[in-house]
């Protein structure tokens, strides 16, 4: 069956520390994956799709076929980074969701 | 651009009604997806449209259905509404192939009492 895991519902760090957000998937065939982040009071958006494999506001996700991750990591945290973080799969005209991670960047 | 828009913004409802629920897409973009949000299941696909034809269906009973006009705007109706029916719903629209952007309306909140 098609999943997408994020086993973290919750994570803190403080600022400036290093940052990563699981992402783990089950899926036959050649996976399309994105990071959708959710900011307070805002929609939910595109952060990045491993198709494009760009660096945005400083966030990368490399896929690893052998692992089957999609994990999103940034070397700094931003207290603007504070936010609810989702990982999806594209499948058959539809996105699977992740149960997404709450990021907290502490002062 | 102006961005996708949905209507209404709140809804309370009483068990065993109906409800339809509106998304106006970014013009130019045929694809239209309906997603349920709730903090128990999280995110989870209804259905998504593509020039006026259903590509897919979640695992949703039959009393969700929806549509798409030719203009792309897209309509999700619940039929004999349930206390478990209470969720953000929200809308997405792209431009329908795979793999692409999908961009969020602020979606309805539905309250059934």
């Amino acid at each position: 069956a098609q999943r997408v895991t994020q086993p973290e519902k919750l994570l803190s760090v403080f600022k400036g520390a290093p940052v990563e957000l699981k992402c783990n998937y089950s899926y036959s065939g050649s996976p399309e994956l994105f990071w959708y982040v959710q900011y307070s009071r805002q929609r939910l958006q595109l952060l990045l799709r491993h198709i494009s494999r760009e660096s945005i506001k400083g966030f990368t996700a490399d896929l690893n076929k052998g692992e089957t991750s999609f994990h999103l990591k940034k070397p700094f945290a931003q207290e603007e980074d504070s936010a609810m973080y989702y990982c999806a799969l594209d499948s058959n005209y539809q996105l699977i969701w992740g149960a997404g991670t709450k990021l907290i960047i502490k002062p | 651009k102006a961005g996708v828009t949905q209507t209404p913004r709140y809804l309370i409802k009483t068990r065993g009604q109906q409800v339809t629920l509106s998304c106006s897409p970014i013009s130019g973009h045929r694809s239209v997806s309906w997603y349920q949000q709730t903090p128990g299941q999280g995110l989870q696909f209804l259905f998504e449209y593509f020039s006026e034809t259903q590509r897919n269906k979640g695992n949703f009973p039959g009393r969700f259905s929806g549509r798409q006009f030719s203009n792309s705007r897209s309509e999700m109706n619940v039929s004999t509404l349930e206390l478990g029916d209470s969720a953000l719903y929200l809308c997405a629209s792209s431009l329908g192939t795979g793999g692409v952007e999908q961009f969020f309306g602020p979606g309805t909140r539905l309250t059934v009492l």
